[in-house]
């Protein structure tokens, strides 16, 4: 059955580095997001992203966030600058279509800590 | 005030009680998703609603559009149902369907 993979499933880094965090949709999804679950805290929507451009952004998502879909397969989610607080969980998700009729298929998460 | 509201927070049980968890919201949404949340903190769609009823296996989801309410049903619960049980609703357009989560209910069910 077709997954969403997600890589690296665990990322330390230092305060102010960059990470990348990458993600393979499933290949006939249209529709991909990006969440992030911190320790004990529920699950939040970061951005979507359809047809090369982001759809639609949380205040969370602010200028050190970027995604990017840089060929046919991969989905990337870019921190410029990472903080202590955005030590958390980071999901990927991705759907066939964006709207009220669909399914949102997530990959394991990938556990950021920012040292 | 939280958008999506689960309860309980916790809920222990036997194995082969039947479940109940609660879900209400106060946006207007595409359509409500009931997930489930492995210790390892992967995450499964199971439900997908927006009128009436589903089942799947012992699982059972209904929702009241009227009253923004939803519930989640276990029958003949099984230790192997332990996870958070997270209720999310879709809310969206043409290129987006952003879900908004609730905080989720931690189940265990005991043999």
């Amino acid at each position: 059955e077709p997954e969403v993979t997600q890589t690296p499933s665990h990322q330390v880094t230092q305060m102010g580095q960059e990470v990348i965090l990458r993600c393979v949709p499933i290949s006939n999804h249209l529709y991909f997001y990006w969440y992030r679950q911190i320790l004990g805290q529920k699950v939040e929507f970061l951005v979507s992203f359809y047809n090369n451009e982001i759809s639609e952004k949380s205040e969370i998502f602010d200028d050190q966030f970027s995604v990017e879909r840089p060929d046919g397969s991969n989905f990337t989610l870019k921190i410029r600058s990472t903080k202590l607080e955005d030590s958390a969980m980071y999901f990927c998700a991705s759907s066939v279509a964006g709207g009220p009729a669909d399914t949102q298929y997530f990959g394991p998460g990938t556990r950021l800590t920012v040292l | 005030k939280n958008e999506v509201e689960q309860s309980p927070q916790n809920l222990t049980a036997q194995e082969g009680e039947f479940i109940t968890i609660n879900c209400s919201y106060s946006v207007g949404i595409s359509a409500l998703h009931w997930l489930q949340q492995h210790p390892g903190g992967g995450i499964v769609s199971l439900f997908m609603l927006s009128s009436g009823k589903k089942k799947h296996g012992r699982l059972i989801a209904t929702i009241n559009i009227q009253e923004k309410h939803s519930s989640l049903h276990i029958t003949a619960s099984h230790p192997r149902d332990s996870a958070v049980y997270i209720c999310a609703v879709g809310v969206g357009s043409y290129n987006t369907d952003k879900l908004i989560f609730g905080t989720g209910t931690r189940l265990q069910v005991f043999p």
